[in-house]
Parts: structure tokens; C-alpha cells; sequence
């Protein structure tokens, strides 16, 4: 098993649904992380947390909220998806160093 | 905050020659760079990293360098193969409490058999 999962691998969805993408992990990480990615403009930091009680924003967070469960879950929500929000997301995690991000295999989200 | 700057934003070279990509950063206090690569329909993957208290630091055909006072550090890869064709990112860190990375946009990277 990945160390890392992301759930769905694909998803479609229609403007102004909500939707959610989960990410668990095995690494024992305490700290967990959303990425964004579109062509040209790399990973862009969407949220983070640093244990289970910490959420913290990052430089595009607006119209995303996210939900730390446990250690070893952290899922972000589109509220009320658009279409500029398809991308490919990523989660990660990393130890208290922050050293070598383990990242998922990513979620490509499409909004019509 | 931190901005890291990644060119070119495409290479292509010839199977066995060498490929450099370069990233600048804004922070000062930065003193974590690690690059990733990226293959197609995964997520990024460390390959190497650096601290800023070397210059340099070499993993077989892989190698980063590190200008603190230009604020700029660079990926070299040597002797390249088609299995390098990927995309590769460069990041920045603060190693602070804030711990976080700050990710290039990367560059993609073509191997010619």
C-alpha cells in the first residue's frame, strides 16, 4: 500500500457542488499538507497542518476549507466548486524536520 | 513571504549530455532547498536536498549547488537517459517553526534517445 493515498484518483464534478478529497497516510507523519497544481505555476500551498489540532492557511485558500480527523487523515472540501478550481491536487506529509515531503499520487478534479 | 523562481520551464538534451536547472529564492532566512521530480501521473518525489551550510552535495549523476549570497542554488544532472525526461520542481524552506515549502514552477524535462 502507498504510503501516502489519495481518494478519487479522477473526479468530475458540476459547478456549485460540493465535493471532498480525502488523503490518509502510514507515514506516522504529524504534519499533512494540500497542494495545488496547474500547468505552468507549479505547487501552490492550499492548507496545512501541524498535528491534529492545528489548521492553517496557505497562499490560495480561499473557497477551500479542510477537516483534520485524526494523525493520519486530512481531507480538503470545494465548498461550492468553479470551474478555475480544476487542477490536480496533491497531499503531503513530512516529520517535524519538514525534510523530504512524501507526497500522494494526486487527485485531478475537473469542474464543468 | 518566500518566492522561488525555476528556469527554464522546459529543457530538451541529448541522451548523455548534462541538464542544469536553476531557482532563485526571495527569503533570506531560507536554509532548506530540496528538488523534486515529478513522472508522469505521480506525485513529486524527492531526489535531493540541501542544507545552507554546504555549497554542494552530489547523489551519483545528480548534484545541487547552493549561492547563499545570490540566493540562487541549481540541479545538475549528468550523463543523462530517457528515464530523466520527468518534470522537476525546486523548493524553498525556513526550517522554523513555520516549517513549510515553497515549490517553483518547475521544469520539464525531455531526454532524446
Amino acid at each position: 500500500d502507498a504510503d501516502v493515498t489519495q481518494t478519487p484518483r479522477n473526479r468530475i464534478t458540476k459547478t456549485g457542488k460540493r465535493i471532498m478529497l480525502e488523503c490518509s497516510q502510514t507515514k506516522g507523519h504529524d504534519r499533512m499538507y494540500w497542494y495545488r497544481q496547474d500547468p505552468g505555476l507549479g505547487l501552490r500551498l492550499i492548507y496545512y497542518s501541524f498535528d491534529v489540532k492545528d489548521i492553517n492557511k496557505g497562499e490560495i485558500s480561499d473557497g477551500y476549507s479542510v477537516s483534520r480527523q485524526a494523525q493520519a487523515k486530512f481531507s480538503l472540501s470545494l465548498e461550492s466548486a468553479i470551474p478555475n478550481q480544476t487542477a490536480l491536487y496533491f497531499c503531503a506529509t513530512s516529520d517535524r524536520t519538514g525534510d523530504g515531503y512524501t507526497f500522494g499520487s494526486g487527485t485531478r478534479l475537473t469542474v464543468v | 513571504g518566500e518566492n522561488v523562481e525555476q528556469h527554464p520551464s522546459t529543457l530538451s538534451v541529448q541522451e548523455g549530455d548534462s541538464a542544469v536547472i536553476k531557482c532563485t529564492y526571495s527569503d533570506s532566512a531560507s536554509n532548506y532547498f530540496p528538488w523534486y521530480k515529478q513522472e508522469l501521473g505521480k506525485g513529486p518525489q524527492l531526489i535531493i536536498d540541501i542544507r545552507s551550510n554546504v555549497g554542494e552535495k552530489k547523489d551519483q549523476r545528480i548534484a545541487v549547488t547552493l549561492n547563499k549570497t545570490a540566493k540562487h542554488f541549481s540541479l545538475h544532472i549528468t550523463e543523462t537517459q530517457p528515464e530523466d525526461s520527468a518534470v522537476y520542481f525546486c523548493a524553498a524552506s525556513r526550517g522554523d517553526s513555520s516549517y513549510k515549502l515553497i515549490f517553483g514552477s518547475g521544469t520539464r524535462l525531455l531526454v532524446r534517445p
